[in-house]
């Protein structure tokens, strides 16, 4: 499978604990991108990396979310603190840098509980 | 901050039926893409558009962009329990700011 894997799928926490999910990228695609989604809503931009770089967070991104990209391959989330507020569907997407014309392609998303 | 609002928000029609669902945004779109989501998977690319007025067809599916670019419609002849799913409209720039969804079950 060639496609964006987001590692765990599933991830049900206590409130105040630390989780951390990973993406890998489709290889050689230099862009990643991660997006938050709650339940029958569009998803919510976080952040973006051009290989190693963070070109841009969103403010939804609040100090307890960091995320990484440290050889330009594969990129963590973590979020620190868990709140109730945090559960959502984490999903990853990579693409190749903007051209006329590209597909930025997602994974299958990691979800989140916290209790 | 662009604001994409889609309506309905649900939308629930048997087998065969026709639909539209629409886009609009609050300023001009770079580039305008339709998704698809199923549940538990990543939204799938379906279409891009990029010209005012531009029409594209793909299968059942019938991707309309406005003239001034700031609205589109998706219309889907024929629907299929296949076709159930959350359907997301996009603007294109560096990254993908999505629209608020239209959930839409097909019942056979």
């Amino acid at each position: 499978d060639t496609g964006v894997s987001q590692d765990p799928r599933h991830k049900i926490t206590k409130r105040g604990q630390n989780v951390t999910f990973r993406c890998d990228p489709i290889s050689e695609h230099n862009r990643l991108y991660w997006y938050r989604q709650t339940l029958g809503q569009g998803p919510e931009f976080l952040t973006y990396f051009q290989n190693e770089a963070q070109l841009e967070k969103s403010r939804l991104l609040s100090d307890r979310f960091s995320a990484e990209r440290p050889k330009g391959s594969f990129s963590t989330l973590e979020i620190q603190r868990t709140e109730q507020g945090d559960s959502a569907m984490y999903l990853c997407a990579s693409s190749q840098t903007p051209g006329a014309a590209y597909t930025i392609y997602f994974g299958e998303g990691s979800w989140l509980t916290v209790v | 901050t662009q604001l994409l609002e889609q309506s309905p928000q649900f939308l629930s029609i048997q087998e065969g039926e026709n639909l539209t669902v629409y886009c609009n945004s609050s300023s001009v779109f770079s580039s305008l893409q339709w998704y698809r989501q199923e549940p538990g998977e990543g939204p799938v690319l379906l279409v891009t558009v990029v010209t005012g007025g531009e029409v594209k067809k793909l299968k059942r599916l019938t991707f309309q962009f406005g003239d001034a670019r700031k609205d589109s419609s998706l219309h889907i002849t024929a629907a299929q329990p296949g076709d159930t799913g959350l359907y997301l409209c996009a603007d294109f720039t560096d990254k993908l700011i999505f629209g608020t969804g239209t959930r839409l079950q097909v019942f056979p």
